[in-house]
């Protein structure tokens, strides 16, 4: 299976400061489709996860746009512009080119 | 888009439980559709995988030959059949629908507690 490592597993933020999540895929994420299928998501405390990128770079509907995924290959990254009290809660970055689909271990946000 | 789970519940080890995802506000014929579960305190992990039509089902190591996923496009409902239920199948199940890609939308998420 593609072991997806995230780091840092906890970042104490400050309100308006910018935060950074990095990815790591043990395996190359290229689909022979071209695609590039590493997505990243949110779960709040006690809610159900949301996704906020898809395909590296792309954002959901109705996801800020202080949120922006990059990377390629094996390195990927989930930037947060400046960050604000709703943010809070675990991002995970998750892969689905290779079967079975695999998640990080999350990174879990908090205000300082 | 709404997904909403129900079936889970506290079952003894080697026990069964059917878990359902009703969906509604998309065409549902016309999604894959996924579980993944969540351990106490633990990362997400998909469970299993079905086509539109239910003829092609993906299902991790770790419920391969206890777990079956199938639909029922007519009620527009998900399920998840359990069965040799063990103390690590202990977790929150969540389905979730493929759209743009995968786990685009989820549902709230059914407790199943497997302990004697």
């Amino acid at each position: 299976d593609v072991v997806m490592t995230q780091s840092p597993l906890s970042l104490p933020v400050t309100l308006g400061q910018p935060a950074s999540i990095s990815c790591w895929s043990s395996q190359s994420l290229v689909h022979s489709d071209g695609s590039t299928y590493l997505n990243w998501f949110h779960q709040r405390p006690g809610q159900s996860p949301r996704r906020l990128i898809f395909k590296v770079s792309n954002r959901d509907s109705g996801v800020p746009d202080r949120f922006s995924g990059s990377g390629s290959g094996t390195d990927f990254t989930l930037k947060i512009s400046r960050v604000e009290a709703e943010d809070v809660g675990i991002y995970y970055c998750m892969q689905g080119t290779h079967r079975p689909r695999t998640f990080g271990q999350g990174t879990k946000v908090e205000i300082k | 888009v709404q997904l909403v789970e129900s079936g889970g519940g506290l079952v003894q080890p080697g026990g069964s439980l059917r878990l359902s995802c009703a969906a509604s506000e998309f065409t549902f014929s016309s999604f894959w559709m996924n579980w993944v579960r969540q351990g106490p305190g633990k990362e997400l992990v998909w469970v299993a995988f079905i086509n539109t039509d239910g003829t092609t089902t993906t299902y991790a190591d770790s419920v391969r030959g206890r777990f079956t996923i199938t639909r029922d496009n007519a009620r527009k409902t998900l399920y998840l059949q359990m069965n040799s239920l063990r103390a690590e199948d202990t977790a929150v199940y969540y389905c979730s629908r493929d759209g743009d890609g995968h786990f685009d939308h989820w549902g709230q998420g059914t407790p199943v507690t497997v302990s004697s």
